[in-house]
């Protein structure tokens, strides 16, 4: 079946470094790719979003690019915030079954040090 | 409303109790999501209601678990004879149909603990 698998955290940067939180999928057919961003204490907010393979999502600095050749879609920063602390889903379109339904990875929390 | 809203937002309850949770998606948004967050587990499909269709109920854990969407809107999520394995946060989320699979909106979610 259709699956996610991210990067095991927790990750913990000082403000300003490069960020990469890498993330792979198993899909049949053509999977939307999505990250998701979770702040403490509120639901989960859409970052990002590629439909079709060579896609670049991009959103408040962070970026992912949709690979069908490496079947991934790894989220990149150039420079994290404070404020960019929050845990991170991957995820994809399953439109097999429950048409839409998004399937998730196991999410990386990340912290950003002063 | 603005957003999805979910109450309560903090459930706790006794082993053997049965609880429901309720989500009330963005008016206009046909379709409603139910997921669970568990400690370490990421997200978990449970149930898909789209418009008056027969829901897909095939992420439900076990029988004790049941969802119902009254009038195409407000959702709610019973769980018969909680177990400890049960507490996680259940998440709610809504969005248009034929968006492309994109546009959903969550809602913050129930922590239920079971003691």
């Amino acid at each position: 079946g259709n699956s996610v698998t991210q990067m095991e955290g927790p990750v913990t940067l000082s403000e300003e470094a490069f960020l990469t939180i890498n993330c792979t999928y198993t899909a049949t057919g053509y999977p939307s790719l999505f990250w998701y961003v979770q702040y403490p204490g509120e639901g989960l907010q859409l970052l990002l979003k590629a439909t079709k393979a060579d896609d670049k999502g991009s959103n408040k600095g962070f970026e992912a690019t949709y690979r069908k050749e490496t079947t991934s879609f790894h989220l990149e920063k150039g420079s994290v915030q404070v404020s960019d602390s929050a845990v991170y889903f991957c995820a994809l379109s399953d439109r097999r079954g429950s048409q839409g339904n998004l399937i998730f990875g196991k999410g990386t929390k990340l912290s950003v040090k002063p | 409303g603005a957003g999805v809203s979910q109450s309560p937002s903090n459930k706790v309850t006794e082993k053997g109790k049965d609880v429901e949770l309720r989500c009330d998606p963005i008016s206009g948004h046909t379709a409603l999501y139910w997921y669970r967050q568990s400690l370490g587990q990421g997200l978990e499909f449970l149930i898909y209601f789209q418009g008056n269709s027969a829901p897909d109920k095939s992420g439900l854990p076990s029988d004790r678990f049941s969802a119902e969407r009254t009038g195409g809107s407000v959702s709610t999520l019973t769980i018969q004879r909680t177990q400890q394995e049960d507490s996680a946060v259940y998440l709610c989320a809504s969005r248009k149909t034929g968006d492309g699979g994109y546009g959903y909106t969550f809602g913050s979610g129930t922590r239920l603990t079971v003691v």
